[in-house]
């Protein structure tokens, strides 16, 4: 697929495992984020947002953590599962545009 | 599906030849994004169109134009292509434009300059 090849860090977990990813973001005024996952031969999908009035945000399987102070953010998934395998980006709004960082690669071994 | 369609799904051309990619929004979306994927530059924002106008542009070549027209479709067209213009072109459509918005993002056109 299209994320072969792709000069990505990688993380490989197991299935069932809990999988942590992580992101820092460029400017200290950004307030919204975003995490977007790319399977192959797809286009990203949002995931879930959090704004920086927040520090958590919980969705289905997935939980975002935003930390001001260092910049940093991280998307947990919960049980992964074989169909979570994707690149997982991040994205900050700082104008009216999202500004995507480069991208983790997920791999989930059965 | 994310409802955004873009067309042709794959494209291989030679240097100095044009192109054009063919982006059609999720219904009742007025804004319309291009973003480049390269192996070593990630998802970079190329330009934004809301309702016909240009609203914002990123690290867009100046061989590089977009537009989006009435009935809301967009194209992006390449000129001069370089071998490093190789990339994974993707659209972006959202309701209305600002901070916020939720992108959906098509499938993409890989372009391949040889």
């Amino acid at each position: 697929g299209e994320s072969v090849g792709l000069h990505l860090p990688t993380l490989s977990v197991q299935e069932g495992d809990n999988s942590i990813i992580n992101c820092a973001y460029s400017n200290s005024a950004s307030d919204y984020f975003i995490w977007y996952k790319q399977e192959s031969g797809k286009g990203p999908q949002f995931i879930i947002d959090i704004r920086s009035n927040m520090d958590k945000r919980q969705g289905q399987r997935v939980t975002v953590l935003l930390n001001k102070t260092v910049k940093h953010l991280s998307l947990q998934i919960a049980a992964t599962q074989p169909g979570d395998s994707a690149v997982y980006f991040c994205a900050e709004w700082l104008s009216n545009i999202p500004t995507f960082g480069r991208g983790t690669s997920l791999i989930v071994h059965p | 599906d994310s409802g955004v369609t873009q067309t042709p799904k794959h494209l291989i051309t030679a240097t100095g030849q044009r192109v054009t990619l063919r982006c059609s929004p999720r219904s009742g979306d007025l804004s319309v994004y291009w973003y480049q994927q390269s192996l070593d530059q990630g998802l970079q924002f190329l330009i934004q169109y809301y309702n016909g106008e240009e609203r914002a542009k990123g690290n867009i070549l100046e061989r590089f134009s977009a537009q989006q027209f009435p009935d809301l479709h967009s194209e992006l067209n390449l000129s001069s292509l370089e071998l490093g213009d190789s990339a994974l072109y993707f659209c972006a459509s959202s309701t209305s434009t600002g901070k916020g918005e939720k992108l959906f993002f098509g499938s993409g056109t890989q372009l391949s300059v040889l």
